[in-house]
């Protein structure tokens, strides 16, 4: 199985800031890596799909990147609505696996 | 619009079945692999099993393989998640999502608590 290994677990930042989360998968994934956000309560979202697509109706805060094993998920200009949890996951080879979300707070 | 809803879930005991359902609407359901998530109490997401569009091909979990089937019915726009032979640690929130370039539409899910 592909093993997804998500850094940071959690993460303080401000409002206004920038944040990073990164994505490594155990082999390449052929850039099949997606995002997702979820708040307590509510189902994951889905934000990005081949590692730098938009879905439809995300902003454009959201961006993706990466290749190979390495992957990023980089929120800009950070609002009270995006502190969340956040996943990545890769859907080249089944089964599908999912990075252990990282927890992004307020400071 | 996309619409995914999940029903079925409960309190079952141990080694017991339950049958999770999952009723789409907003899209054309055929052309479409469905896919179940779940995601313990407290825990990070873990994909569970996958049916394609003509339910031609079918994959699982190792945790859930040979205790779990997928079906769908396309003329009812729903696809079925049978657990059998379940364990407290099958206790979770079931999503059903949609596969479109990636898992693009998601339920709002159902829970399962397997207690004795």
């Amino acid at each position: 199985d592909v093993q997804m290994t998500q850094s940071p677990s959690s993460l303080s930042a401000s409002v206004g800031d920038r944040v990073t989360i990164t994505c490594r998968a155990s082999q390449g994934i052929n850039n099949y890596l997606a995002w997702f956000q979820q708040k307590p309560g509510e189902a994951p979202k889905s934000l990005i799909y081949g590692t730098s697509s938009l879905q439809s109706g995300v902003p454009s805060k959201f961006s993706g990147s990466g290749s190979g094993t390495d992957f990023t998920l980089t929120i800009n200009n950070l609002q009270p609505e995006d502190f969340a949890t956040y996943y990545c996951q890769q859907y080249d080879t089944y089964p599908y696996t999912f990075g252990q979300g990282t927890n992004l707070e307020i400071k | 619009q996309v619409q995914l809803v999940e029903s079925g879930g409960g309190v079952v005991q141990p080694g017991r079945s339950l049958r999770l359902s999952c009723a789409a609407s907003g899209f054309t359901f055929s052309s479409y692999a469905i896919h179940w998530v779940r995601q313990a109490p407290g825990k990070g997401l873990e994909w569970v099993a996958a049916i394609s569009y003509d339910e031609s091909r079918k994959y699982f979990a190792d945790s859930v393989k040979g205790r779990f089937t997928i079906s769908r019915d396309n003329s009812r726009n729903t696809v079925l998640l049978q657990m059998n032979s379940l364990r407290p640690e099958d206790t979770a929130i079931y999503y059903c999502a949609r596969r479109h370039w990636a898992l693009d539409a998601w339920g709002q899910g159902t829970l399962v608590t397997v207690s004795s």
